[in-house]
């Protein structure tokens, strides 16, 4: 089962920031959180990761809350390229196993 | 570019056909995953692969099979095709543990039609 729990959907305007937002209430302290997205008929591609500070990159950033069981991927300025469903997931670095859980994600809603 | 391609893109297909679909990466990553994802959902895993020779039944790996001869391709066979196999399927690479944090790197998907 997947580890996280997300809102299935969410609205934003175009060119405002979004923050979308996950809880992961028992992850453990080897956990890595990763965000992965989702554009309509095209394959996931990895947004971001981070354990316990936060992170930025190019796409996106990530918010961890002290006590890691939640936290917020940022879309600093939203287009409507970056209407998509996005995924939350959990994964621990210390297993060899790369398996990667996946839920049902949030899907973002992106209005012009 | 490095990339991952997956073929057909369509296929259409009868209840009892034996069917394979085709990933080929360039990235050379040793870590390639079969998912498949059902209208609504979230991906699930039916096979993945470590390694030349490796292979590993995943989360819904029942009619299905994988066989890994060289680094670049893991084509999946679906046995005997059943409507309940109906679905898009994506296949991924990986970067090695010790190079990186195991970000996925997705094909374009594969619609599958069993009739």
């Amino acid at each position: 089962d997947a580890k996280t729990t997300q809102p299935n959907s969410m609205e934003s305007n175009e060119e405002e920031p979004v923050h979308l937002p996950c809880n992961h209430s028992t992850i453990s302290g080897t956990d890595y959180i990763h965000w992965y997205r989702q554009l309509p008929s095209q394959g996931p591609e990895y947004v971001i990761h981070g354990l316990t500070s936060n992170v930025n990159n190019r796409m996106a950033s990530l918010a961890i809350a002290e006590d890691r069981k939640s936290s917020t991927l940022i879309l600093h300025r939203a287009t409507l390229r970056d209407a998509a469903v996005y995924y939350c997931i959990l994964r621990d670095v210390m297993d060899s196993n790369y398996q990667l859980i996946w839920g049902a994600g949030t899907k973002l809603i992106i209005k012009p | 570019d490095a990339e991952i391609t997956q073929s057909p893109r369509h296929k259409i297909t009868e209840t009892g056909r034996q069917v394979t679909l085709a990933c080929h990466q360039t990235w050379n990553h040793n870590n390639m995953f079969w998912y498949r994802q059902d209208l609504g959902h979230g991906l699930r895993l039916i096979h993945y692969s470590y390694g030349v020779q490796d292979t590993n039944k995943g989360e819904v790996s029942d009619g299905y099979s994988v066989s890994r001869s060289n680094t670049e391709d893991l084509p999946l066979t679906l046995e005997s095709a059943a409507s309940s196999q109906t679905s898009v399927y994506f296949c991924a690479s990986s970067i090695d543990r010790d190079r990186g944090y195991g970000e996925q790197f997705f094909g374009p998907g594969t619609r599958l039609t069993v009739l």
